[in-house]
């Protein structure tokens, strides 16, 4: 069965640093992979979305991911990080057929910015 | 333009009511979605329409649960003789073509 790891729970990083998330999958076919974001109390608000191509995908607010097949990964980054990006973050595969179109989705990152 | 909306953005209820929780979805979408966020379970798929049709009922958790589409819009999840389990916020996206899913903001049930 399809499914997706968060390996991270809760990471902290201080304002102006690098960021990391990572997400690996297992599916069997060519994932489509997205990320999402979710402010308190807010719905999810997606980050970027990798179908084929370029495997270096850029997002909204300065987020970028890149899809690795070897090691079935697809991590999000950011070079600096703002006070704002607090936030959960979390990834999904899209599980597509001619009956479901659903998205499988990750445990979540809880992101803490320190000032 | 317009995002995906739900109402109510809170519900509280008793156990054993039953409760309706709307979602009206970008004009134009014919893909319909229900999650459920849970502390202990995390983002699940409750249920797909592509228009009025929900091909996928796979994460319904019990018959308690169903939901309906009309129009090729609006849709309602009806959650019948709730359980202090149900308690937990319902999510709603709409797609144009399955694969880009936009969410709503959300509903959050609270089952006393």
């Amino acid at each position: 069965a399809q499914s997706v790891t968060q390996p991270d729970i809760h990471i902290t990083v201080s304002e102006g640093a690098s960021l990391e998330l990572r997400c690996n999958y297992s599916y069997g076919a060519t994932p489509y992979l997205f990320w999402y974001v979710q402010s308190p109390g807010q719905g999810l608000q997606l980050l970027l979305k990798y179908f084929s191509g370029d495997t270096l995908v850029q997002g909204i607010k300065g987020f970028e991911a890149e899809f690795k097949r070897s090691q079935s990964s697809f991590n999000l980054r950011k070079p600096s990080v703002h006070w704002s990006d607090a936030a959960e973050y979390f990834c999904a595969v899209g599980q597509y057929s001619s009956n479901t179109g659903k998205l499988i989705f990750g445990q979540g990152t809880t992101l803490q910015v320190k000032p | 333009g317009a995002g995906v909306s739900q109402s109510p953005s809170n519900k509280v209820t008793e156990k054993g009511k039953d409760v309706e929780l709307r979602c009206d979805p970008i004009s134009g979408h014919t893909a319909l979605y229900w999650y459920r966020q849970s502390l202990g379970q995390g983002l699940e798929f409750l249920i797909y329409f592509q228009g009025n049709s929900a091909p996928d009922k796979s994460g319904l958790p019990s018959d308690r649960f169903s939901a309906e589409r009309t129009g090729g819009s609006v849709s309602t999840l009806t959650i019948q003789r709730t359980q202090q389990e149900d308690s937990a916020v319902y999510l709603c996206a709409s797609s144009p073509d399955r694969h880009e899913q936009f969410f709503g903001p959300g509903t959050r049930l609270t089952v006393l």
